[in-house]
């Protein structure tokens, strides 16, 4: 079965960097789209951006240009994202996932990430 | 970014039927399907309707979508403890080339 796995927690400075990865099982990795989605405390669900996990094309929101990277290892199946000069509003679960179905089909548990000095 | 509105509170008792509504535009619901999720406390969204009105395996025919225009709604029918959640629609949107969504609707079962 579709299986997304993320870590659990992690805690970064403001102006830090963040690396975020999420390791796919259960499809063919470099068969679909793979994305990440933001939810800060009770705020909506935000989308940041996918890859084409097979091709490496990548598609960032606007509100992230130039802060966001997104790649994959294929031989790991793991998507990874990055996220640049943190800031307090950055503080959330980052989500990755799967476009199986239509898009954003199935979800990873999240990874819940706290900015703060 | 474009955004999708829904209510943020809904309610009804064992049983009812309820319904949550989503509003959107041209660039998204207007020409895009609409994907519906149940969101437990401290749990990812889970996938409920995708497509037009199609239910992953598992999810109960208690789940059914219908849109019109720029507005979609779900509709949860023999209303059932389990079912108190937060809501969230999704569509793809033309203009971002990826998925917006709603703020989401707190669904109490009283």
């Amino acid at each position: 079965q579709v299986q997304l796995v993320q870590p659990g927690a992690e805690v970064k400075k403001p102006g830090a960097s963040l690396k975020v990865s999420c390791k796919a099982s259960g499809f063919t990795f470099t068969n679909y789209n793979m994305h990440w989605v933001r939810q800060a405390p009770g705020q909506r669900l935000e989308w940041m951006g996918w890859i084409n996990a097979g091709s490496g094309n990548t598609k960032y929101s606007q509100m992230f240009q130039g802060r966001v990277t997104i790649t994959r290892d294929t031989s790991a199946s793991t998507v990874y994202l990055e996220l640049s000069s943190l800031r307090s509003e950055d503080t959330a679960v980052y989500y990755c996932a799967v476009s199986y179905i239509g898009w954003c089909d199935y979800w990873g548990q999240g990874t819940l990430v706290t900015v703060s000095s | 970014q474009s955004v999708l509105t829904q209510p943020p509170s809904a309610s009804g008792t064992p049983g009812q039927r309820v319904t949550i509504s989503c509003s959107g535009s041209s660039s998204n619901i207007g020409s895009n399907t609409v994907n519906w999720y149940q969101q437990l406390p401290g749990t990812a969204p889970k996938l409920l309707i995708y497509g037009h009105n199609q239910r992953p395996s598992g999810v109960p025919d208690r789940f059914s979508d219908s849109r019109s225009g720029t507005s979609a709604s779900l509709a949860i029918s023999g209303l059932q403890s389990e079912d108190e959640a937060d809501y969230y629609c999704g569509a793809w949107d033309d203009s971002l080339n990826g998925p917006v969504f709603g703020g989401g609707t707190k669904l109490t079962v009283l």
